[in-house]
């Protein structure tokens, strides 16, 4: 069956640090979406991308990156962790036409 | 720049009563979808509605869209424990699947 998940899902890090949270989907779509979720604000969208070497910036992108090499992966990159990124990161995947499935999360924690 | 407010954001509900969720968005669209989200879980997609005044029920749920109103609803049929969750409305303001997320609504349903 096809699949999003999402690695490590768990990670403690310290600020400052570099940090890349992997996605990966078997689903063969074409779009795929970083977001972030925090009490008080449900789910914001960091990056997004919409096919093979296309990346493009969300409402909260500020210190995060994405690269998009293949249809499958989208490695999100917090280039020098810092506190204010501890949250709950979710990837999903969808076509232009219809639903996006989510993976199953990564709880990040930035000390 | 699309705003997605719930509400509410709290309901505590007895188990057979019904109730109805509340989504209001600031921009045209005419894609909203719901989702249901357990504590510590990914989000679990509910209904995806397309035009205006679509209607889709599932259950002890049905959801519906207004677009000239900007509104959809979430309405709760004879509530059951098991539907104790936290709801998310988005919306989808360019068809291109980029969701704007609501705050959500956490419903805890008790007997």
């Amino acid at each position: 069956d096809a699949e999003i998940t999402q690695s490590p899902r768990h990670k403690i890090t310290e600020t400052g640090r570099q940090v890349t949270l992997a996605c990966h989907q078997t689903w063969n779509h074409n779009n795929m979406f970083w977001y972030r979720q925090d009490l008080g604000h449900g789910l914001r969208l960091i990056h997004y991308s919409y096919g093979v070497q296309d990346t493009n910036k969300g409402e909260v992108s500020d210190g995060y990156s994405v690269s998009r090499s293949n249809t499958e992966d989208l490695p999100l990159t917090l280039e020098s962790a810092a506190s204010s990124q501890t949250s709950v990161y979710f990837c999903a995947s969808g076509t232009s036409s219809y639903e996006q499935y989510f993976g199953p999360g990564t709880r990040l924690t930035v000390t | 720049e699309l705003k997605v407010e719930q509400n509410p954001l709290f309901l505590s509900m007895q188990e057979g009563k019904n109730y109805t969720i509340y989504c209001n968005y600031s921009t045209t669209s005419d894609r909203l979808y719901w989702y249901r989200q357990d504590p510590g879980k990914s989000l679990e997609s509910l209904f995806v509605l397309l035009s205006n005044g679509a209607v889709k029920q599932e259950g002890r749920l049905m959801a519906s869209l207004d677009t000239k109103a900007r509104l959809s609803t979430l309405h709760i049929t004879a509530a059951v424990h098991d539907l104790s969750a936290t709801y998310f409305c988005a919306v989808d303001e360019t068809s291109g699947s980029r969701l704007t997320f609501g705050e959500g609504t956490q419903l805890t349903v008790n007997p």
